[in-house]
């Protein structure tokens, strides 16, 4: 069964605006991780967040990890057209191991110019 | 080098068709995943490689057959394959060998999107 699940499943939103997505997940994790993946490519990695942390930033991007509500939320601020892509959770959940990345269904987020 | 390189980009193959997928990665990283996503759908695991030994084959049926020459290089050989296994097949790679913690970040390649006829 999935360990993450997303939400919204896909959002549209004007140039400029900021854009949230949530991620839940079910069992205890190592880290929780977001990734983005262009049309019909590869994943590329945006920020891995570790379970005793409970906000990092990298550039417009905020993530935070709420370990009691089992939940992540991902902010990208000021959006570009450029973010226009799948953006996907993948949890490492501790039951199932070390470095198995389990990944969430995705937002498809969608930039209007 | 700070990239994962896939080939080839596309193949179209037939059921009774033998073909390969190559993955390639000079980072040194010490173990290499092999992912199948399906259209709108997130990437589920096939198999992984740690130091060039197969440490997780997620019940993936016999006729895809990976195979791990060198640190650098996996490859993923296909054997009559069904239209269902139609999909984008995603190689991927982090710095640890498989089972020493918590997950790294995965490097991905840009996939081999793949038709079965």
């Amino acid at each position: 069964s999935q360990q993450g699940e997303e939400d919204p499943q896909a959002l549209s939103i004007q140039e400029g605006e900021n854009a949230t997505m949530n991620c839940s997940y079910k069992t205890s994790i190592n880290n929780l991780q977001w990734y983005r993946q262009n049309s019909g490519r590869g994943l590329v990695h945006l920020i891995l967040i570790r379970s005793n942390e409970r906000e990092k930033h990298s550039g417009r991007l905020r993530v935070t990890l709420d370990t009691s509500k089992k939940s992540s939320s991902l902010l990208i601020t000021a959006s570009r057209a450029a973010d226009t892509a799948s953006y996907f959770c993948a949890t490492d959940p501790i039951i199932q191991g070390a470095q198995k990345l389990v990944f969430g269904q995705g937002t498809r987020l969608t930039i209007n110019p | 080098d700070t990239e994962v390189t896939q080939t080839p980009k596309h193949l179209v193959m037939g059921m009774t068709n033998k073909k390969s997928l190559k993955c390639e990665q000079h980072m040194g990283h010490r173990a290499m995943y092999w992912y199948k996503q399906k259209a709108k759908k997130p990437p589920e695991l096939m198999f992984v490689y740690s130091y060039e030994k197969l440490s997780i084959n997620e019940s993936v049926p016999s006729r895809f057959s990976p195979e791990c020459p060198n640190s650098s290089l996996l490859n993923l050989h296909l054997h009559a394959l069904q239209p269902e296994d139609s999909a984008l097949y995603l190689c991927a790679s982090s710095p640890r060998r498989y089972g020493s913690g918590a997950t790294d970040t995965q490097y991905f390649g840009p996939g081999t999107r793949l038709t079965v006829l």
